[in-house]
């Protein structure tokens, strides 16, 4: 099953902004919008964003999720170190009648 | 507080058999809906099933479909994944969710090998 494509990494300096991208297609992402998850080695997901770009309570004002078309993206100002981690998106595809994870991003803070 | 534990990983032969299970607590289990997802050694994460409240819709990515099976017990606040004719690339730590992805487990790693 097709994922969603993310690129495999970015870095970016301490205090700087990082967007974090997430294509698909009219079927997942430009149906329904996408999720956004970040993983810190060793640790389960968790959420950042959901549907309609919602943020989930306890969650940093600094993630910010957006949609255009087929393309997702998270937005993550005034980079701390502890936001080096891996970030994924998901979305629902209807096509597929499925979840799709696109592959993730490792970002890394300079 | 909210949890949600998986068990019932292990090292199993490929073609050989595994059924895991998630206990929910510290939230009204039978309102949502989960899913699992597993992630192999240094890979990302994939979707495995989802199951609705009332069980009487289940998906699942196309790799396990006829393989796996995911089943629930709202009464047991709990959520299985019965995993059967398993194959290396089966090899993945397992987490439970609920489907909106805002509770996760810690996660149990099945690993197939012989």
């Amino acid at each position: 099953q097709a994922g969603l494509t993310q690129p495999p990494s970015v870095s970016k300096g301490l205090r700087q902004t990082a967007t974090l991208t997430c294509t698909g297609n009219s079927n997942n992402v430009g149906d329904q919008g996408a999720a956004w998850l970040q993983q810190h080695q060793g640790h389960p997901p968790k959420l950042l964003s959901y549907r309609d770009n919602k943020r989930p309570s306890g969650i940093s004002e600094r993630f910010s999720a957006s949609t255009s078309g087929n393309t997702a993206s998270l937005t993550i100002t005034g980079l701390q170190p502890e936001d080096e981690a891996d970030y994924y998106c998901l979305a629902w595809d209807s096509s597929l009648s499925a979840r799709v994870f696109g592959g993730g991003t490792k970002l890394t803070v300079l | 507080e909210v949890q949600l534990v998986e068990s019932g990983g292990g090292l199993v032969q490929p073609g050989g058999s595994l059924r895991l299970s998630c206990a929910a607590s510290g939230f009204t289990f039978s309102i949502y809906s989960m899913s699992w997802v597993r992630q192999a050694p240094g890979r990302g994460l994939e979707w495995v099933a989802n199951i609705n409240q009332d069980a009487r819709e289940k998906y699942y990515v196309d790799s396990v479909k006829g393989r796996f099976t995911i089943s629930r017990d709202n009464a047991k606040n709990s959520l299985y994944l019965q995993m059967n004719s398993l194959r290396a690339e089966d090899t993945a730590v397992y987490f439970c969710a609920t489907d909106g992805f805002d509770i996760w487990g810690q996660g149990t790693m099945v690993t197939v090998s012989s």
